[in-house]
């Protein structure tokens, strides 16, 4: 079974871009979260999905930032303009009902750099 | 707010030393209590869990123990190997609703041989 995929693996843009991050979550799982580690601090909550539905977006830190998850399957999260302050790893994690203690299966990441 | 905090590195240790990576929260109700690891280019791992109080989550020789009263999940391995390391990240997940974990801000393993 294939794990949480994420792409690009790293980007580079400048202030003011425009970037789009992709998460595949493991097929059949219904709930998509997003968080972001910033500068070797702790991973902070973005956003959680269940199914097409934002279940809770508490942790977006502006409107800059648009998730989607269109059809229930995967997401993309989109920075627009792009500051030098979201430059960090955002990492997507998915998780269903039927995995015990709802454990969420992380991707490896993507590593977004703002110039 | 929920929180966790543990302890900050990078931690250096030879290999068949014993490691203890100390992580204590906050939070209000009954948190289900997690570590992560995050090996070279990989993403997070779930290594261990626990759910209630004094419950003992173990995984590939590390430890570790929900202690309410001294509101603590330290990790421990007796005796650590190259291959352990990595970036250990202790996280929370409140009773409730919400499934958001919350992290600390992980401690980075160096182990030598």
């Amino acid at each position: 079974e294939a794990g949480v995929t994420q792409f690009p693996s790293h980007s580079v843009i400048e202030k003011g871009q425009t970037v789009t991050l992709r998460c595949d979550p493991i097929s059949g799982h219904d709930n998509l979260y997003w968080y972001r580690r910033v500068m070797g601090k702790e991973i902070k909550f973005l956003l959680h999905f269940v199914k097409e539905s934002k279940q809770d977006e508490s942790g977006m830190p502006n409107n800059r930032f648009l998730a989607e998850r269109t059809g229930g399957t995967y997401s993309t999260l989109k920075v627009q303009p792009a500051e030098l302050e979201d430059s960090g790893v955002y990492f997507c994690a998915s998780s269903h009902p039927g995995t015990s203690g709802y454990e969420q299966y992380f991707g490896p990441g993507t590593r977004l750099t703002v110039t | 707010g929920d929180s966790v905090t543990q302890m900050e590195g990078p931690v250096t240790l030879s290999e068949e030393a014993f490691l203890t990576i100390n992580c204590t929260y906050t939070a209000t109700g009954y948190p289900s209590l997690f570590w992560y690891v995050q090996y070279p280019g990989e993403g997070l791992q779930l290594l261990l869990k626990a759910t209630k109080a004094d419950d003992k989550g173990s995984n590939k020789g590390f430890e570790a123990t929900y202690r309410k009263e001294t509101t603590s999940f330290h990790l421990e391995k007796g005796s650590v190997q190259v291959s352990d390391s990595a970036v250990y990240f202790c996280a929370l997940k409140s009773g409730g609703a919400t499934n958001k974990l919350i992290f600390g801000t992980g401690t980075l393993l160096a182990v030598q041989p």
